[in-house]
């Protein structure tokens, strides 16, 4: 059964470092997401994806955020100079239909 | 009344009891309804989708009431390994495409 695939599993980073979370989702799939998720706290939206462009954002997403499919299969997250509050636990997730999401097993951002 | 609400729990549970736990929303607009099940430091997965009054799969039941705002979900025969947090989802009243996520209601099964 196809899967949504993340890397890295685990990222450790310093305050002010940029970093990419990459994401593989399923193929046929049309709307692609990103989700962020806080220890202990609950799944919070931050990005969707249709056609090769943000098609909804969060009040979360802001400038330090931005978002690429740079090759038609690879979905990505960049994250510019990181703060301490953005570790989190960073999720993918694609649909082939409306609203019922697959999800990847994350990508656990340590910002020190 | 917050987009979506949960009881934090945790529900202690013992196996082969029936438990059942309740999500409120807000939007009287939506027309569709999620669980998802999240075991610690993994990936919510999708549990059961609730397109009318309700849907059955197995041990589990969700089912919704329009009138008061609410979606159940009923796990019959439970197990251990139904152990998990349990996210109810709604899609936000002005997105055809953006979820609104509850805090979760964690369920622990003890033998």
């Amino acid at each position: 059964e196809p899967e949504v695939t993340q890397t890295p599993s685990h990222q450790v980073t310093q305050m002010g470092q940029e970093v990419i979370l990459r994401c593989v989702p399923i193929s046929n799939h049309l709307y692609f997401y990103w989700y962020r998720q806080i220890l202990g706290q609950k799944v919070e939206f931050l990005v969707s994806f249709y056609n090769n462009e943000i098609s909804e954002k969060s009040e979360i997403f802001d400038d330090q955020f931005s978002v690429e499919r740079p090759d038609g299969s690879n979905f990505t997250l960049k994250i510019r100079s990181t703060k301490l509050e953005d570790s989190a636990m960073y999720f993918c997730a694609s649909i082939p239909q409306e609203y019922e999401q697959y999800f990847g097993p994350g990508t656990r951002l340590t910002v020190t | 009344r917050k987009e979506v609400e949960q009881d934090p729990g945790p529900f202690n549970v013992p196996e082969g009891a029936t438990v059942a736990f309740n999500c409120t929303y807000s939007n009287s607009a939506s027309q569709s309804f999620f669980w998802y099940r999240q075991d610690c430091r993994k990936e919510p997965k999708l549990l059961m989708s609730v397109y009318s009054s309700g849907n059955e799969d197995g041990r589990f039941t969700a089912q919704l009431n329009r009138a008061s705002q609410y979606i159940s979900l009923l796990i019959r025969d439970s197990k251990l390994s139904d152990s998990a947090t349990y996210l109810c989802v709604v899609p936000r009243g002005d997105s055809n495409y953006q979820l609104i996520w509850g805090a979760g209601t964690k369920l622990i099964i003890k033998p």
